[in-house]
């Protein structure tokens, strides 16, 4: 099945920089890759996605890239601010089906 | 409601005994997943449905550990024997498997202790 590695497993950065996290999937057939936020004591929550038709995709501060020959893709939060401060996870499915997770990386933001 | 709903919240149970975690996916959503977290952990993955396939049972840790769906909508978690590891918070989440917008929605989770 697929697999997912995400990296950093922390990221703490001082507001207004970027922030940067990385994953690889295993399954070259994958091609949906979802990002997730979670807040503390909720569920997480969808915040962009890409499709793998396409490189790179924008909404507002944030950005994703996406290889497919090296299977990996990033999130990139520009001007980043203390309420983005949470857990992200990206995630992999092929044909919509099957959606593995990362490990998550916990953001810091430092004002 | 609209969204994925999970009961309970909360569950304190003694070691041994066995728990029943309950999951209302959103309405029509043909995919249904189980996940265990962790404190500050990540997402471990148990079970996923789709539709009237056979669920892939390859997350499952250990055989105390057993899902159905029934009828294609709620699904339950049960998890027999309870150990202290087995705390955690479960989370259950649904999409919608089409060609369009395949957003996995999560419900709040049942935050589990084994005490």
């Amino acid at each position: 099945g697929e697999n997912v590695e995400q990296h950093p497993s922390t990221l703490s950065v001082q507001e207004g920089d970027s922030a940067v996290i990385k994953c690889t999937y295993s399954d070259s057939a994958s091609n949906y890759f979802p990002w997730y936020k979670q807040e503390l004591g909720k569920g997480p929550q969808l915040i962009i996605d890409i499709r793998s038709n396409v490189g790179e995709k924008k909404d507002q501060r944030i950005a994703v890239t996406l290889n497919k020959t090296a299977k990996h893709f990033s999130l990139h939060i520009t001007e980043t601010q203390p309420e983005d401060s949470a857990v992200y996870f990206c995630a992999a499915s092929k044909n919509n089906n099957d959606m593995r997770f990362g490990a998550g990386t916990r953001l810091t933001v430092k004002p | 409601g609209a969204g994925v709903s999970q009961s309970p919240s909360n569950k304190v149970t003694e070691k041994g005994k066995d728990v029943e975690l309950r999951c209302d996916p959103i309405s029509g959503h043909t995919a249904l997943y189980w996940y265990r977290q962790s404190l500050g952990q990540g997402l471990e993955f148990l079970i996923y449905f789709q539709g009237n396939s056979a669920p892939d049972k390859s997350g499952l840790p250990s055989d105390r550990f057993s899902a159905e769906r029934t009828g294609g909508s709620v699904s339950t978690l049960t998890i027999q024997r309870t150990q202290q590891e087995d705390s955690a918070v479960y989370l259950c989440a649904s999409s919608l498997t089409t060609t369009g917008r395949t957003e996995a929605f999560f419900g709040q989770g049942t935050r589990l202790t084994v005490v």
